[in-house]
């Protein structure tokens, strides 16, 4: 079963730095990976995702994420952050079987303060 | 990109009452569609997959008699969380499945039920 883990359960940041989020996965078959950002008592909001082809991936909102399969991993980047990127980051990754389920992560919480 | 409702937004009922919630895709149609339980402060847990006109498959230790789902057509699916209890309190979103060329899920806006 495919299973994900974000290592990082909070990132303070200050504005203006970057950041990076890490997501590894365990899988051997080729998988999909996304990312998503909710904000409080909000939705779900696809940031970026990775189907095939190029391993760099660009999002919304500034971000974008590395595919590196030889590690398993999947890291969102953002070279400085906002006040308003503060919000919980989910990856989540599926099979490329058609009709499969995503399945998260934990999420981290990026807060950034000034 | 395609929208996907949830209804009602949020409840709160008694305990033992049972609470139907309604998911639907607007403009397109999904054979599939996912149902997912958030607690507070952690990640999206999948509880089953619904694909339209068929029984709900349902993931390892969530009760399909306690949380009945039926996918009666190709944009509507519900979720009933029968005879509720305070622990069934939580943030449950509903995604549809876009079979195109990328086979996208896209995740409705949640609703929060609370149970008293």
């Amino acid at each position: 079963a495919q299973s994900v883990t974000q290592l990082d359960s909070q990132v303070p940041v200050f504005e203006e730095a970057p950041v990076e989020l890490r997501c590894n996965y365990s899988s051997s078959v080729s998988v999909y990976l996304f990312w998503y950002v909710q904000y409080p008592n909000q939705g779900l909001q696809l940031l970026l995702k990775y189907l095939s082809g190029s391993t760099l991936v660009k999002g919304i909102n500034g971000f974008e994420a590395e595919f590196n399969k030889s590690q398993t991993s999947f890291h969102l980047r953002k070279p400085s952050v906002h006040i308003s990127d503060t919000a919980e980051y989910f990856c989540a990754v599926r099979d490329n079987q058609a009709g499969t389920a995503l399945i998260f992560g934990k999420g981290t919480t990026l807060s950034v303060s000034s | 990109g395609a929208v996907v409702s949830q209804h009602p937004s949020w409840v709160i009922c008694k305990s033992g009452t049972s609470v139907k919630i309604e998911c639907r895709s607007l403009d397109f149609q999904a054979t599939t569609m996912f149902w997912y339980r958030q607690f507070p402060k952690q990640s999206l847990m999948l509880m089953a997959t619904s694909n339209e006109g068929s029984k709900a498959t349902y993931e390892q230790g969530v009760e399909k008699d306690k949380f009945l789902i039926n996918h009666a057509s190709l944009t509507l699916s519900t979720l009933t969380v029968t005879s509720a209890h305070p622990e069934d309190s939580s943030f449950y979103i509903c995604s549809a499945r876009f079979a195109g060329p990328t086979d996208t899920q896209y995740f409705g806006p949640g609703t929060r039920l609370t149970v008293l």
